[in-house]
C-alpha cells in the first residue's frame, strides 16, 4: 500500500491555459474523490467516482472542469481556460467500502 | 451548502497540555472523521466514528460522536510539538443521496510551545 499519489505537486500556469492533474488511488480502492482547498478553508467536494462511473458532481465544478477515470484506476482532472480564481490546492482521495477517505499530497495550482 | 462549525479557530498551548476542539452541524451526520493537515500536504485521517455516542481512541487522541449526531469532539492529551498543524472535522450527511461526499469544517490551527 503506497498511498494516494498526485502529480504534479505544483503547477504554475498563465490565465487562459489548460492544465491536467493526475491521481493514482490506493490500489484496492474503488472509490475516488476530488476536492479543492483554498487558503484558510477546509477541502470542498468537487466530484466522485465509483470505479469508472462519475456518480456525483458539485456545483463548484463548472463547465471548464472535467474529470475522468477511464479504467477505474487513476483519474485526471482537467481545467480549461484557467482563471485566477482557480488557484487552489486540488486534493484527491480514495476509499474502499467504508467512508474513510485517504488523501494524496495534493497539487498546488497557481494561475498568474 | 452544508457547513460545519469548528471551534476554536486556533489554539496556542504549552507542551504537555491537553487540547479539546469540537465540530457542530445543523444537520444529522452518519459518519464523523477527524483529519490533521500539515502545510503543503494532504489531510491525514486520524479517527473515524460511525455511531452516535461512540468514543474512539488513537494513541493520545480521543474522539466522540455526539449523541444528537450533530456534533463531534476531538481531544489530544499531553500535547507534543509534532501535534502542531491544522485539525479538520469532516462529516457524511445522513439521508442524502451523496455517495461519500464529505463536508469539512474550517479547521483548528494548533500551535504547541515547547
Amino acid at each position: 500500500d503506497t498511498g494516494v499519489s498526485q502529480n504534479p505537486r505544483h503547477k504554475i500556469t498563465k490565465r487562459g491555459q489548460n492544465v491536467t492533474f493526475r491521481c493514482d488511488p490506493i490500489s484496492e480502492h474503488n472509490r475516488l474523490y476530488w476536492y479543492r482547498q483554498t487558503l484558510g478553508q477546509g477541502p470542498e467536494f468537487l466530484t466522485y467516482f465509483q470505479n469508472e462511473a462519475q456518480l456525483e458532481k458539485s456545483r463548484l465544478l463548472s463547465d471548464r472542469f472535467s474529470a475522468e477515470r477511464p479504467k477505474g484506476s487513476f483519474s485526471t482532472l482537467e481545467i480549461q481556460r484557467t482563471e485566477q480564481g482557480d488557484s487552489a490546492m486540488y486534493l484527491c482521495a480514495s476509499s474502499s467500502v467504508s467512508y474513510e477517505q485517504y488523501f494524496g499530497p495534493g497539487t498546488r495550482l497557481t494561475v498568474t | 451548502g452544508q457547513q460545519l462549525n469548528q471551534s476554536p479557530q486556533s489554539m496556542f498551548i504549552q507542551e504537555g497540555e491537553d487540547v479539546s476542539m469540537n465540530c457542530t452541524s445543523s444537520s444529522i451526520f452518519n459518519t464523523w472523521l477527524w483529519y490533521k493537515q500539515d502545510p503543503g500536504e494532504g489531510p491525514v485521517l486520524l479517527i473515524a466514528l460511525y455511531k452516535a455516542g461512540e468514543l474512539t481512541s488513537n494513541g493520545r487522541l480521543t474522539a466522540q460522536f455526539g449523541i444528537t449526531r450533530k456534533d463531534s469532539f476531538l481531544n489530544i492529551s499531553a500535547s507534543i510539538p509534532s501535534d502542531v498543524g491544522i485539525y479538520f472535522c469532516a462529516g457524511l450527511e445522513a439521508g442524502g443521496t451523496s455517495y461519500g461526499k464529505l463536508t469539512f469544517g474550517q479547521g483548528t490551527i494548533l500551535t504547541v510551545h515547547p
